[in-house]
């Protein structure tokens, strides 16, 4: 179990640049989630996979978002046209294919918007 | 709509006193339960949950969790705290969205200070 790895760590952009950001989940996990978080908040789903296949995403995933599994494996999500309101911490769990298993967090990667 | 509610924004505790860190949540159906812990700059670990069965559950760093169901509560605890534990601790609700699947929801976070 080598952990959900997140690349860049940090990411610091000028508003209006599209920016991607990469997880590779736990190798055995077939769930793969986004979220977003703030300061002084807790996570907000984004979005999540079964394998490849992208079962829910949420009301906060505005058109500029974008995010795919292509292969089951590693996910990539994608902002076009980043905003101020964009800056925040954006995390990526992996889980095995059942509700009642905990998530898996990587250490997320930090946005910041020139 | 599924809710959670994290009361405190801090709690301050003595090491060696005990620890509790409130937790309640709102949701129609059976909920699954979860505490994390989220140190600086880092993702969050998990630290227990409760699904069904007894209302006292046990996990990691010994922690525990009591789901009480007449109060929607699930409060996080430990008989002694450490200077360690101080972090900021989520709480967390899954449960059914109208899609028919589930998904997490987060409380806004209770900062543990154990004060040595």
């Amino acid at each position: 179990d080598t952990g959900v790895s997140q690349d860049p760590r940090h990411k610091i952009t000028k508003r209006g640049q599209n920016v991607t950001f990469r997880c590779d989940p736990i190798s055995e996990h077939n769930r793969l989630y986004w979220y977003r978080q703030t300061l002084g908040q807790g996570p907000e789903f984004l979005t999540y996979f079964q394998n490849e296949a992208q079962l829910e995403k949420s009301r906060l995933l505005s058109d500029r978002f974008s995010a795919e599994r292509p292969k089951g494996s590693f996910s990539t999500l994608e902002i076009q046209r980043t905003e101020q309101g964009d800056s925040a911490m954006y995390l990526c769990a992996s889980s095995p294919g059942t509700d009642n298993q905990p998530q898996h967090f990587g250490d997320g990667t930090r946005l910041s918007i020139l | 709509a599924q809710s959670v509610a994290q009361p405190e924004d801090q709690v301050n505790v003595a090491e060696g006193n005990p620890l509790t860190v409130k937790c309640t949540y709102s949701v129609s159906g059976n909920p699954y339960l979860f505490w994390y812990v989220q140190y600086p700059n880092r993702g969050l670990q998990f630290l227990l949950k409760y699904i069904t069965g007894d209302n006292l559950v046990k996990g990691s760093y010994g922690f525990e969790a009591e789901f009480n169901k007449s109060q929607t509560s699930f409060h996080l605890k430990k008989p002694s705290a450490l200077v360690s534990d101080s972090a900021l601790y989520f709480c967390a609700v899954s449960a059914f969205m109208d899609t028919g699947r589930r998904a997490l929801t987060f409380g806004s976070g209770t900062r543990l200070q154990v004060q040595p």
